[in-house]
């Protein structure tokens, strides 16, 4: 069974849209959680992390965790065409990270 | 700033060869990993490293062997390249702690022909 669940896009919206990416996972042991940020032809990059339930907001993105359904959100708000990547979310709750696929994000002008 | 580099962007090599893709990270990180990225399918653990001269399998070692000799520097070897073998390959590395942020390398396009 897959620890991360994505859905892989791709999602495409117009400039200014607000934008929800999700993932699931199934173990209930994960602590920290993650969203990377992966340009075309670069390595993926930290965006945001945030530990056990609740909210983080940065500017424009704010991660959610749902522990009780094992649900993480990153929105965007005023999303922007450089906000176009692939993104992903990594658990973090065993020491070697798992990766899904990522959702590839698409924001047209 | 924070720094992993890899040896190349663009490698092309034939079904057979040899092939040693080189990171390295100038942030005393304990951990270093390889990941492979193909479309539909993500990045895929190859192998991860802990500490110098240890290594730990991931979930798709079929194929490949990792070096670590020195703390800074982590390689992946091809001991014989395969076309299935083509892909993105991802190198990253991270401190030896709870939160462990990676940071990942520019990737390696690997061809084989």
């Amino acid at each position: 069974q897959k620890e991360v669940e994505q859905d892989p896009g791709p999602l495409s919206v117009p400039e200014g849209a607000i934008v929800s990416l999700n993932c699931t996972y199934s173990n209930s042991a994960f602590q920290y959680f993650m969203w990377y940020r992966q340009y075309s032809r670069k390595g993926p990059e930290l965006l945001m992390y945030t530990y056990s339930s609740g909210n983080k907001e940065d500017g424009r993105f704010t991660a959610q965790v749902d522990k009780s359904s094992k649900y993480i959100s990153l929105f965007i708000r005023d999303s922007q065409p450089s906000d176009s990547a692939t993104y992903l979310c990594p658990h973090r709750g065993s020491y070697i990270p798992t990766f899904g696929r990522g959702t590839s994000l698409i924001v047209h002008p | 700033d924070v720094k992993v580099t890899q040896s190349s962007r663009y490698l092309v090599k034939r079904t057979g060869e040899k092939v040693f893709l080189e990171c390295v990270q100038d942030m005393d990180h304990e951990n270093m990993f390889w990941y492979r990225q193909d479309p539909g399918l993500g990045l895929r653990l190859i192998y991860f490293s802990y500490d110098v001269k240890m290594k730990e399998k991931g979930d798709i070692p079929e194929g490949y062997s990792v070096s670590r000799e020195k703390k800074e520097r982590f390689s992946l070897i091809l001991e014989s390249a395969s076309t299935n073998q083509t892909s993105m390959y991802l190198c990253a590395s991270s401190r030896q702690v709870s939160y462990n942020e990676q940071f990942f390398g520019p990737g390696t396009r690997l061809t084989v022909l």
